[in-house]
């Protein structure tokens, strides 16, 4: 089961930026845990993109960055190249179902 | 550097049981808990559930809570999945993650490279 919504699907031009938003809850954006942000590529394991809301593991552009407001997040995605196309889960924790909880995903499609 | 490499693929009948293993290098395997996720045909990331290698404990995802048993030999830093009465529903690639943990938070930095799981009569 998903706690965290994110929309289906996002697209944009190379070189424009896009936004893929998390929606929780109290139970766990909304109580203050932490969100991180993966980029899962066809036929490859999931890569760890931002985590602790806002911050980059080393290797990771400064053109995706994370931001997080009351009960959501978004991961932004700004200078967009064609290897960017990927689906994007976010994650966190959920205090009533005691666990590590992804969102629906989000697939970027480069137009 | 940190890796994690996991058992090949398994093709199960239904109702059989299977155990994918993930091995660890480039760290102290007791410092992490590692945790399980998988990802069925057309569906996004789902969280099984993760085990605690410096005292053994679990914590598993209530779907599947009463089929999925995790355990660790630690002299192999090698961490074990198994889950049992197997069905279509649990066709899916398998991911080990090792979680990271400090003061500000915990995530997942390191991925498996997918165990394939087929289940077919």
């Amino acid at each position: 089961q998903s706690v965290l919504t994110q929309p289906p699907s996002v697209s944009g031009a190379p070189g424009q930026s896009v936004t893929i938003s998390c929606t929780g809850g109290s139970s766990n954006i909304g109580a203050g845990y932490g969100v991180h942000w993966y980029q899962h590529l066809p036929g490859t394991a999931p890569k760890l993109l931002v985590y602790a809301d806002t911050r980059r593991p080393s290797g990771v552009p400064d053109r995706f960055s994370g931001s997080k407001s009351a009960t959501s997040a978004s991961l932004a995605i700004s200078g967009l190249q064609a290897e960017d196309e990927a689906d994007y889960y976010c994650q966190s924790y959920d205090n009533s179902l005691s666990g590590p909880y992804f969102g629906t995903g989000t697939k970027v499609t480069v137009l | 550097q940190i890796q994690l490499v996991q058992s090949g693929a398994e093709v199960k009948k239904p109702g059989a049981s299977v155990k994918v293993s993930c091995k660890a290098s480039g760290y102290k395997f007791a410092t992490s808990r590692i945790n399980w996720v998988r990802q069925a045909p057309g569906q996004g990331l789902e969280w099984m559930g993760w085990i605690s290698i410096a005292d053994g404990d679990t914590n598993y995802a209530p779907k599947i809570h009463d089929r999925v048993t995790m355990t660790t030999r630690t002299s192999t830093s090698t961490a074990y999945m198994e889950l049992k009465s197997l069905t279509s529903d649990d066709t899916a690639v398998y991911y080990c993650v090792r979680e990271f943990s400090n003061s500000e938070g915990n995530w997942f930095d390191t991925w498996g490279q997918g165990t394939r799981v087929t289940v077919s009569s």
